[in-house]
């Protein structure tokens, strides 16, 4: 079945000590997002990628990164992470229209 | 500025009556509408939407209704079932934009 997958789907990680999350796809959509959701909150988009054009959010700290390598690949960077960056990472996909699909997200926790 | 807006945090149905979930927008430029529910532990699933040259979609238990001047849609679920129970996301966006503005979400609880 055509998916789009995270790993993993929970991250353990320490204050400060960079962390990676990974999302691909079998899709082969064009474009790819990474959103982060707190609590009770609205998944609030952090940036995405339309084929390799990269696009950040205004207000997404220059603690997050993202690297695209590959249609079916993205990453999503941490390199400092804070308590206050504890929350579910969501990737999704969508073929250049309105839907997206979205992974089974992964569960950060900062200690 | 939250641009989508879902006012109800909550809503319990009874078994076999109708759900009403409700999203207000404030963007005139939104021409695409959709609604996700959301299980624990898991990453939402689109379940319809509408455009706005529509003032209604169907497909199945859920209907999707669009009140463009007053800048409200509601999704109704009839029957409602047990499985039904999750968080609902309302959405939208504008042609171009590549991006889906989220409301808070609705968290709707079925009671046999």
């Amino acid at each position: 079945d055509a998916m789009v997958i995270q790993n993993p789907r929970y991250q353990v990680t320490q204050f400060g000590k960079p962390v990676t999350l990974s999302c691909s796809q079998t899709l082969n959509h064009n474009v790819m997002y990474w959103y982060q959701q707190k609590s009770s909150q609205a998944p609030k988009l952090l940036f995405h990628y339309y084929d390799k054009d990269f696009n950040n959010e205004a207000d997404t700290p220059d603690n997050f990164q993202s690297r695209r390598p590959n249609t079916s690949f993205c990453f999503l960077d941490i390199r400092s992470p804070g308590l206050g960056d504890a929350a579910m990472y969501l990737c999704a996909t969508s073929p250049g229209l309105y839907e997206q699909y979205f992974g089974p997200g992964t569960r950060l926790t900062v200690t | 500025d939250q641009q989508v807006k879902q006012n109800s945090p909550s809503l319990s149905v009874q078994e076999g009556r109708i759900s009403i979930l409700n999203c207000d927008y404030t963007n005139s430029m939104f021409d695409y509408f959709l609604w996700y529910k959301k299980y624990p532990a898991e990453g939402p699933t689109f379940l319809i939407s509408i455009s706005s040259i529509k003032d209604k979609n169907e497909d199945g238990r859920f209907t999707v209704f669009l009140n463009k001047s007053a800048k409200h849609l509601s999704l109704h679920i009839v029957p409602s079932q047990p499985g039904d129970s999750a968080v609902y996301f309302c959405a939208a966006s504008r042609q171009g934009a590549q991006k889906l503005v989220f409301g808070q979400g609705t968290r709707l609880t079925i009671n046999p």
